[in-house]
């Protein structure tokens, strides 16, 4: 059964670079077929998209983010990383990780991390 | 962007009853579209793709209809395990959205 773990600094400073580590186990992030994403929700809000990547390193970002997120897959470790630069107290959030599975075209995000808390401040 | 709508933000429900949350896009999606449940603290759990197709383990008491720009999530008979705020996502394009949610408690 694979399981996401979202890792990272719980604090950051404004200005400087989010970064963030979703480590797959019980698969290998190898195997094809799916997108590993990122998800954000601030707190008490909504949930939004913040982007994905193929096994093969095919990235999708949400245009929200005005160019400042990357993300990027080690496959020798298993793992996909976010990073967010230029940070502001606006990207205070819930960072949560996600594979996207599909049946045919139809995509969905069927397994979560348990999310990572993200404050922004000095 | 494509614009999820939910309505109604919030519902006062109780055991037994049977509960109808809309999701409306604002342009087409065929029938790309996912319902998510969300308890405090946790990370959300997909129920329903492609509109109306129930994910292996999900109650039976779920249930998702509808196409093109208007679609419905249903709970017959609700549990106190379904008492949870629900979101919709369109898969249609990026950049992927969901809906600002719906928050069902007890009444």
């Amino acid at each position: 059964q694979v399981q996401l773990q979202e890792s990272g600094p719980g604090l950051v400073k404004p200005s400087q670079t989010l970064s963030l580590i979703c480590t797959v186990s019980g698969g290998s992030i190898s195997s094809g077929g799916y997108y590993w994403s990122w998800i954000r929700q601030h707190p008490g809000k909504g949930l939004e998209w913040i982007g994905y990547i193929s096994y093969s390193g095919n990235t999708y970002y949400n245009p929200s983010l005005k160019s400042r997120g990357t993300i990027s897959v080690d496959t020798s470790k298993n793992h996909f990383s976010l990073k967010l630069t230029s940070v502001t107290a606006a990207d205070t959030a819930v960072y949560f990780c996600a594979r996207v599975g599909s049946d045919y075209s139809y995509y969905y995000m069927d397994v979560w991390g348990r999310g990572t808390t993200v404050t922004v401040s000095s | 962007d494509i614009q999820m709508t939910q309505s109604p933000s919030s519902l006062s429900a109780s055991v037994g009853d049977r509960v109808t949350i809309t999701c409306r896009a604002s342009q087409s999606i065929s029938i790309y579209l996912n319902w998510y449940q969300q308890k405090p603290g946790r990370a959300p759990k997909v129920l329903i793709y492609a509109a109306s197709s129930l994910l292996s383990g999900v109650p039976s008491r779920f249930s998702g209809s509808g196409s093109g720009t208007d679609f419905t999530l249903t709970i017959n008979s609700l549990q106190p395990d379904d008492f949870a705020t629900y979101y919709c996502q369109q898969s249609y394009s990026t950049p992927l959205t969901f809906g600002q949610g719906t928050k069902v408690d007890i009444k």
